[in-house]
């Protein structure tokens, strides 16, 4: 089946970018989501993008997609220790029969 | 606008117990409603997902079944719960409106442990 893959972990200092990566597999992916989930929460949509798109820009938020490559980043700015929370990335495209397909997450930590 | 409510919010059972669990929407009409699992340190799983009343497709066997008795109400539920069986428990609506673009939208979801 179709799959998105995310690295576990990234630190880093509060003022400074944070910058999360996914790739996936699904070649006909049609819409990429940007998802954050706080401690003991549900996860909350943070921004998505078209597949024919190259870039979106959302306030601190930057998503930058290579459809050739197959990989999606999510850039925050000026990262806040409010940011500090898990980032899934997900998929949905015709291969994987429309479905959302999510990574594992990320685990962004912001250090004071 | 709409909302989604699931509950309980935590919950402790023992091996072999029954399980129900309840998500309901709000402000939406003819949603598509999903059933995911999280566990520890892992992605989603997609469990169940709906199209409508009495229609549910499930995507791995497992020990859970779910049912929608009501247009925006949707139920995930177990006659013997086994220890594998806890995680975190997340339902979500998609609207099939919204063109293909929807998004899912999760509940707070629930955190089962089983003893």
């Amino acid at each position: 089946g179709e799959d998105v893959e995310q690295s576990l972990f990234l630190s880093v200092r509060e003022g400074d970018s944070s910058v999360i990566n996914c790739t996936y597999t699904d070649s006909s992916s049609t819409y990429l989501y940007w998802y954050k989930q706080e401690p003991g929460a549900g996860l909350q949509l943070l921004t998505y993008i078209f597949s024919n798109m190259d870039m979106k820009q959302d306030q601190r938020l930057t998503v930058l997609l290579n459809k050739k490559d197959k990989h999606l980043s999510l850039r925050i700015a000026d990262t806040q220790t409010g940011d500090s929370a898990i980032y899934f990335c997900a998929d949905r495209g015709r291969t994987g029969g429309f479905k959302t397909i999510f990574g594992a997450g990320t685990r962004l930590f912001v250090k004071a | 606008s709409q909302t989604i409510h699931q509950w309980p919010a935590t919950l402790v059972q023992p091996v072999g117990s029954p399980l129900s669990l309840e998500c309901t929407v709000e402000g939406t009409s003819n949603p598509n409603l999903y059933w995911y699992r999280q566990a520890a340190g892992r992605g989603l799983q997609l469990l169940f997902y709906s199209v409508g009343i009495g229609q549910i497709s499930s995507e791995v066997p497992q020990n859970l079944s779910a049912s929608r008795p009501q247009d925006r109400q949707f139920i995930l539920s177990s006659k013997k719960l086994l220890l594998s069986d806890s995680g975190f428990y997340l339902c979500a609506w998609r609207s099939r409106t919204g063109g293909d673009n929807s998004p899912l939208h999760f509940g707070n979801g629930t955190r089962l442990t089983v003893t």
